[in-house]
C-alpha cells in the first residue's frame, strides 16, 4: 500500500527556468494539497485539490506558480521562471474526503527545489 | 486574525517528560492536530483533539482546553529518536479555508543522552 509518492525528490534549476513537481496520492485518497516549507519554518498552506477541481488556492502565489490534479495521472505544481527565493522544499499531502473530523494528512518524502 | 503560536525550540533529557504548547486565535475550528517531521522528512500525524480534554496514544499525549485557546502535547519516557519538530494544526471554521490544515511554525525538541 503505497504512500504519497513525490517525484523528483531533489532537482535544481537555473533562475528563469521552470519546475514541474509530481504528486501521486495515497490510493483512496482523492484529495491533495500542497505546501512549501523554508528552511528552519512551519507549512504553510499554498493550493488544495480534487479531481479535476481547485478547491482553495488561497495559499498559492498569483504569478508564476499553478497547479493541477487531471482526472488520469499525478498532481503537478508548476513554477515557472523560477527566482532564487522559490528555493525551498514541497510538500504534497492526501486525504480523503475532509468530514467534520480529524483530517488526518497522509504527507510525501517532498520535492526539494534549489535555484542557482 | 487566526494564528497558531508555539515555542521555537525545546530541550530535555532521556527519560523526561516534556510538554510543547500551542496557543491560537481564532472564533472558531474543528479541533487540534499534532504533526511531527524529523529532520525535513515527511510530517506524520500524531494525534487530535476534537474535544476538550486528553488523549492518550502510548508514551504521547495530547491536550485541548478550547475555553483557554490552549493544547499542548505531552511526550513522556523521551527517547533520542524523539528529537523531531512537533507542529500543531488546526483546520479554521471560515470560508475559503474550511477544509486545510493550518500549522504552528513548529517546535523543534532536542533529546539529550
Amino acid at each position: 500500500n503505497a504512500g504519497v509518492m513525490q517525484n523528483p525528490r531533489h532537482l535544481v534549476r537555473r533562475r528563469g527556468q521552470e519546475a514541474r513537481l509530481r504528486c501521486s496520492p495515497m490510493k483512496g485518497h482523492s484529495h491533495v494539497y500542497w505546501y512549501r516549507q523554508l528552511p528552519e519554518e512551519g507549512l504553510k498552506f499554498m493550493v488544495y485539490l480534487q479531481k479535476e477541481n481547485i478547491i482553495d488556492e488561497s495559499g498559492m502565489p498569483k504569478e508564476r506558480f499553478s497547479a493541477e490534479f487531471p482526472k488520469e495521472g499525478p498532481s503537478i505544481l508548476r513554477i515557472q521562471q523560477v527566482v532564487r527565493g522559490d528555493s525551498a522544499a514541497y510538500f504534497c499531502a492526501s486525504s480523503p474526503p475532509p468530514l467534520s473530523g480529524a483530517n488526518v494528512l497522509t504527507f510525501g518524502a517532498g520535492s526539494r527545489l534549489t535555484v542557482l | 486574525g487566526q494564528s497558531l503560536e508555539q515555542p521555537s525550540e525545546v530541550t530535555a533529557v532521556e527519560g523526561a517528560i516534556v510538554q510543547i504548547n500551542c496557543t491560537y486565535q481564532t472564533s472558531g475550528f474543528y479541533g487540534l492536530s499534532w504533526y511531527q517531521q524529523h529532520d525535513g522528512g515527511a510530517p506524520t500525524f500524531l494525534s487530535y483533539n476534537a474535544l476538550d480534554g486528553l488523549e492518550e496514544t502510548g508514551r504521547f499525549s495530547s491536550f485541548l482546553s478550547r475555553s483557554d485557546s490552549y493544547g499542548y502535547l505531552l511526550l513522556q519516557e523521551l527517547q533520542m529518536k524523539d528529537s523531531a519538530s512537533y507542529f500543531c494544526a488546526v483546520r479554521f471554521i471560515s470560508s475559503g479555508s474550511a477544509r486545510q490544515l493550518t500549522f504552528g511554525s513548529g517546535t523543534q525538541l532536542t533529546v539529550l543522552p
